[in-house]
């Protein structure tokens, strides 16, 4: 199975800020690394696919990088909705495995 | 309206089964896969099954293989996850999502059904 591993697992941050995330693959997975955010007692939204692709709706705020193994997520101008969880996901193969979590507080 | 739609859960004891559904609206169930996402309380997301669009192919997180089967009706457009033997650590909230595999990955998901194992 690949290991995904999200780096940090909480980051404080505020309003305005630029933050980045980042998602290390066990094994190369190429471009297929995807990036969900999480918001207390809802369900994980789609952000990001391919690695740099935006899901309809996603604010351009939001950006994704890399490939391989190495990936990033970047929000630029904190906005308050963007305090939550985010996690990234390998879908190279099966089983699908995800990061342990990455959670953005104020 | 694309949307997924799960049912099902509830409280069980150890030992015991349940089987959820996920209702599939706003697109046909028969064209994609299908893939059952699980959240402990307070923890990760744990991807728990797939089912590929006919369901020749299946597979199994190590945690459920042998206790779960993931099925599919689609002429009722409609998503399946019999669980069986369930355990305390099955108790979590359990996603439906939908698989677009190398397109898009996990591009569609539910809001959730809550299953409960009592020890």
């Amino acid at each position: 199975d690949i290991h995904m591993t999200q780096s940090p697992s909480s980051l404080s941050a505020s309003v305005g800020d630029r933050v980045t995330i980042t998602c290390r693959a066990s094994q190369a997975i190429s471009v297929y690394l995807a990036w969900f955010q999480q918001r207390p007692g809802k369900a994980p939204r789609p952000l990001i696919y391919g690695a740099s692709s935006l899901h309809s709706g996603v604010p351009s705020r939001f950006s994704g990088g890399g490939s391989g193994t190495e990936f990033t997520l970047t929000i630029s101008r904190l906005q308050p909705e963007d305090f939550a969880t985010y996690y990234c996901q390998q879908y190279n193969n099966y089983p699908r495995t995800f990061g342990q979590g990455t959670r953005l507080e104020i | 309206q694309v949307r997924l739609v799960e049912s099902g859960g509830g409280l069980v004891k150890s030992g015991g089964s349940l089987r959820l559904s996920c209702a599939v609206s706003g697109f046909s169930l028969i064209d994609y896969y299908f893939s059952w996402i699980r959240q402990a309380p307070g923890k990760g997301l744990e991807w728990v099954a797939y089912i590929s669009t006919n369901a020749a192919y299946t597979d199994y997180a190590d945690s459920v293989r042998g206790r779960y089967t993931i099925s599919r009706d689609n002429s009722k457009n409609l998503l399946y996850l019999q669980m069986n033997d369930l355990r305390a650590d099955d108790t979590a909230v359990y996603f439906c999502a939908r698989d677009r595999l190398y397109f898009a990955g996990l591009d569609v998901w539910g809001q959730g059904t809550t299953v409960t194992v009592s020890s």
